[in-house]
């Protein structure tokens, strides 16, 4: 009864290839999100979507895209993989209200791009 | 915008001694605050959090923490550690009516518990 799962947990690739992480939520959220922890453990949030909309961290490339075919997930992809995607991929939903709502992760998905 | 200054990447500290963590921050406006434990290979759990009232929060695993406005700090502590304690830990921040609710993260510290 995982709260946020991701799929897969590793990822290797080679530079230039398209590839997708998914996420899963089964708490009911409505908000889900994209943070990327580089080797310096250094966390940053990348994407915050809900049924409404889509806030983008304007440092993000554009050959990354979240794709959501329904409340309950919220996928990543990522066009033409570079060296520097490779990092930790951590998904996280939250249902957001007038007070600051939790944020639940999931377990992550380590990336690795040859 | 918000940013977090984590003070220490690394805190070694014996079992049973107390521990502190330091957590700054800098926001135009007024913030919630957050604080995650990263196990190894693990996501992120919350510990706890700031929202508003008493500036003195307790968490799970007997972690409090003590928000303080003036210095703009929000301190991670624990009376004493135990060897199970050895994580990632980051302190998080979130802007009131940040469009998109997204945290920004302190850089880490790692907390190193001996035996």
């Amino acid at each position: 009864d995982t709260a946020v799962s991701q799929t897969p947990k590793y990822l290797v690739t080679q530079m230039g290839n398209d590839k997708s992480i998914k996420c899963e939520q089964n708490l009911g959220h409505d908000t889900m999100y994209w943070y990327k922890q580089d080797s310096k453990k250094f966390l940053k949030i990348m994407f915050s979507y809900n049924n409404k909309e889509l806030i983008i961290n304007e440092t993000v490339p554009n050959r990354f895209s979240p794709k959501s075919p329904d409340k309950a997930h919220l996928n990543l992809h990522i066009n033409s993989l570079e060296l520097g995607d490779s990092a930790v991929y951590f998904c996280a939903s939250s249902q957001v209200n007038s007070v600051a709502d939790t944020q639940y992760f999931g377990p992550g998905t380590r990336l690795t791009v040859l | 915008a918000q940013s977090v200054t984590q003070l220490d990447s690394q805190v070694p500290v014996f079992e049973e001694a107390p521990v502190e963590l330091r957590c700054n921050y800098s926001s135009s406006v007024s913030v919630y605050l957050f604080w995650y434990v990263q196990y190894p290979n693990q996501g992120l759990q919350l510990l706890l959090k700031y929202l508003s009232g008493s500036t003195l929060v307790k968490g799970i695993n007997g972690f409090e923490a003590e928000f303080n406005k003036s210095q703009t700090s929000f301190h991670l502590r624990k009376p004493s550690v135990h060897i199970s304690d050895t994580a990632e830990y980051f302190c998080a921040v979130r802007g009131h009516n940040n469009a998109g609710n997204m945290l920004t993260f302190g850089g880490g510290t790692r907390l190193m518990v001996k035996p």
